[in-house]
């Protein structure tokens, strides 16, 4: 079952506009969600986290929200450049369990 | 620190093979995680362990699949016999601490082809 869902599996943007990449969840018992972002041929490095006690959390040019009630999650890079090019994982976890979504790609276009 | 490192990076293999996948976590690191990517589903956890023990198999997808830790520095994930739906990029990852406290720390992955 996909407790984590990222509904689009690509994303184009241009160069210095926003990108946003979305993520639902089902499991109401997360508490912790994380974005990962992934080059081809490396594995999955962290980006950005966010707490179920917080609604937003910046980092940079990265910002995660979290709406709780609509179960929902996104991350803004703001402005969007060519090495944002990847793909994103959002991942939402509790106790002992860890879901992740199937990834966004994204490609940011000079 | 090197990070994770995982051996082999590519693997091809007949159908009904052995094959056994390494990784050698990052020192310090109590928490390894076994990863399966693969278009449909994403990123699958298939086991973790803590302390050199197994704390959950539950993502295991069947007995052919079985995963050690003989020491804090290395682990292994062996799938007998092979089958072509095992082909996919099988991540290891370590942690100081568990899900939702720290940061996972990826190794780059093993691309496993069954033909």
């Amino acid at each position: 079952d996909q407790q984590v869902k990222q509904n689009s599996p690509s994303l184009s943007v241009q160069e210095g506009r926003i990108s946003i990449l979305n993520c639902d969840y089902t499991n109401s018992m997360f508490d912790y969600f994380l974005w990962y972002k992934k080059y081809p041929a490396e594995g999955p490095t962290f980006l950005i986290s966010i707490s179920s006690i917080k609604d937003k959390n910046e980092d940079g040019r990265f910002t995660v929200f979290l709406n709780k009630s609509a179960k929902h999650l996104s991350l803004h890079i703001v402005p969007s450049q060519p090495g944002d090019s990847a793909v994103y994982f959002c991942a939402a976890s509790y106790n002992n369990d860890m879901r992740f979504g199937a990834g966004t790609r994204l490609t940011v276009k000079p | 620190d090197a990070g994770v490192i995982q051996s082999p990076r590519h693997e091809v293999t007949e159908m009904g093979q052995e094959v056994t996948l390494r990784c050698k976590p990052i020192s310090g690191h109590d928490y390894l995680f076994w990863y399966r990517q693969t278009m449909m589903r994403g990123l699958e956890l298939l086991i973790y362990f803590n302390n050199n023990v197994p704390i959950d198999d539950s993502g295991m997808p069947e007995d052919r699949f079985s995963a050690k830790m003989p020491n804090a520095s290395f682990s292994t994930l062996k799938i007998q016999p092979s089958e072509p739906r095992d082909s996919a990029v099988y991540f290891c990852a370590s942690s100081r601490l568990v899900f939702g406290t720290d940061t996972q720390y990826f190794g780059p992955g093993t691309r496993l082809t069954v033909l």
